[in-house]
């Protein structure tokens, strides 16, 4: 089955303890992306990258950092998490841009 | 600066009526427009899209319609069904001019009551 898979799907830590979101796709895409969502804010996007070892930053991406050493995975990782940080998280995966985005069913953290 | 905005947090609906959900963008870079459904617990699924080369798109009970002039989309539903009821999210993005973002708006509660 075609899916992008994250995991996992809830996380509680503390601030500061850096955490690792995975995503995974089985759909030799070459697009991937990490998107925020908030509240009244919809989907933000927070890094995204175009194929492997091309990563480039979304509209915000201030305290993330990505990696795409192979094409199908696309972790998401926080190396000092913090509250403000607390959201649900989807990763998404498209044949290219301008097609469609395939998402994950999202992480949920929660930083206290 | 919100590029694509969705102006109706919440729509109600009648089974069976047409549902209207709305999507209005300022950046005229944008060529390429999607809407997504989400349901709670689950990410976002895609619904339709549509390039700025057409001004209709259209798939089974859903069809978008893209006004350029106007930089407005919207997605039609007809005739609205229960399991329609789920939060709606438009996308835009720029791929002819290279812009590799897909920009979100704030999404739409659409509730279809029975």
């Amino acid at each position: 089955e075609a899916q992008v898979t994250q995991n996992p799907r809830y996380l509680i830590t503390v601030t500061g303890k850096k955490l690792t979101v995975t995503c995974s796709q089985n759909m030799n895409h070459e697009y991937m992306s990490w998107y925020r969502q908030d509240p009244g804010l919809g989907l933000r996007q927070i890094y995204y990258s175009m194929n492997v070892e091309v990563t480039d930053k979304g509209d915000v991406p201030e305290g993330y950092k990505v990696s795409r050493k192979e094409k199908r995975n696309f972790p998401l990782i926080l190396e000092s998490p913090s509250p403000n940080q607390t959201s649900l998280y989807f990763c998404a995966s498209s044949f290219l841009v301008g097609s469609p985005l395939h998402f994950g069913n999202g992480t949920r953290l929660t930083v206290t | 600066d919100q590029q694509v905005k969705q102006n109706s947090p919440s729509l109600s609906v009648q089974e069976g009526r047409i549902s209207i959900l709305n999507c209005d963008y300022t950046n005229s870079m944008f060529d390429y427009f999607l809407w997504y459904k989400k349901y709670p617990a689950e990410g976002p699924t895609f619904l339709i899209s549509i390039s700025s080369i057409k001004d209709k798109n259209e798939d089974g009970r859903f069809t978008v319609f893209l006004n350029k002039s106007a930089k407005h989309l919207s997605l039609h539903i007809v005739p609205s069904q229960p399991g329609d009821s789920a939060v709606y999210f438009c996308a835009a993005s720029a791929p002819t001019s290279g812009t590799y973002k897909y920009i979100f708006g704030t999404g739409t509660r659409l509730k279809v009551l029975a």
